[in-house]
């Protein structure tokens, strides 16, 4: 069965400095693997995704992820974060036993202080 | 660009009451999912229709069935409501069963039952 694990339930970080929001998977075969990040009371915005190629992926509003085979882990990346980024992110993975729905991690809560 | 549409946003209904959810995919997408997201939960996946059949089944109770129409537009039907069914209810997406790269969410529908 495919599945990701986030760690951290919280991640605290000052405005300007780097984050990094952790992701670590389990797959049979090739990983497509996605972060989403959601606004209270809003639906679940896309960021990036990995599914094949370079390790290191680019997205929305300056993030990146960076792919690691050998320690089968997505973590999700910004050289310098807002306060805006404060908000909750998920880890997911397409599962491919079935309808390749996307099956998500618990989420991290990505706190940005001034 | 179209999104996907749900409607309605908000919903409050009293126990044992009925409810029906819509989600409208992107023109040309044939594959909708359905997502529960408890308060403080990860979304979890519920069920899914590619070509208006059903694809995929998780932990939807018996009390909701779900439906995709010629349009591929989807319905979820929740009977007997309860309390713990209050939650953000999302569909996404995609083109394709084995898109893999190209889900796209609503905004979610939220479910209040009182």
């Amino acid at each position: 069965a495919q599945s990701v694990a986030q760690p951290e339930d919280q991640v605290n970080v000052a405005e300007g400095n780097p984050l990094t929001v952790k992701c670590t998977y389990s797959v049979s075969g090739n990983p497509y693997l996605f972060w989403y990040v959601q606004y209270p009371n809003r639906g679940l915005q896309f960021l990036l995704k990995y599914i094949t190629g370079d390790n290191l992926v680019k997205g929305s509003y300056g993030f990146e992820a960076e792919f690691n085979k050998s320690q089968t882990s997505f973590h999700l990346k910004k050289p310098s974060a807002l306060v805006s980024d404060s908000a909750l992110y998920f880890c997911a993975v397409r599962d491919v036993d079935s309808s390749y729905k996307l099956i998500f991690g618990s989420g991290t809560r990505l706190l940005v202080r001034p | 660009a179209a999104g996907v549409i749900q409607s309605p946003r908000h919903l409050i209904k009293e126990k044992r009451e009925t409810a029906t959810l819509k989600c409208y995919p992107i023109p040309r997408h044939d594959t909708v999912y359905w997502y529960q997201q408890g308060p403080g939960q990860d979304p979890q996946f519920l069920i899914s229709f590619y070509e208006k059949m059903q694809s995929d089944k998780g932990s939807i109770p018996d009390r909701f069935s779900a439906q995709q129409f010629s349009d591929y537009h989807s319905e979820l039907n929740m009977s007997s409501l309860e309390l713990g069914d209050s939650a953000l209810y999302f569909c996404a997406s995609s083109l394709g069963v084995r898109a893999g790269d190209g889900y796209t969410f609503g905004s979610g529908t939220r479910l209040t039952v009182v």
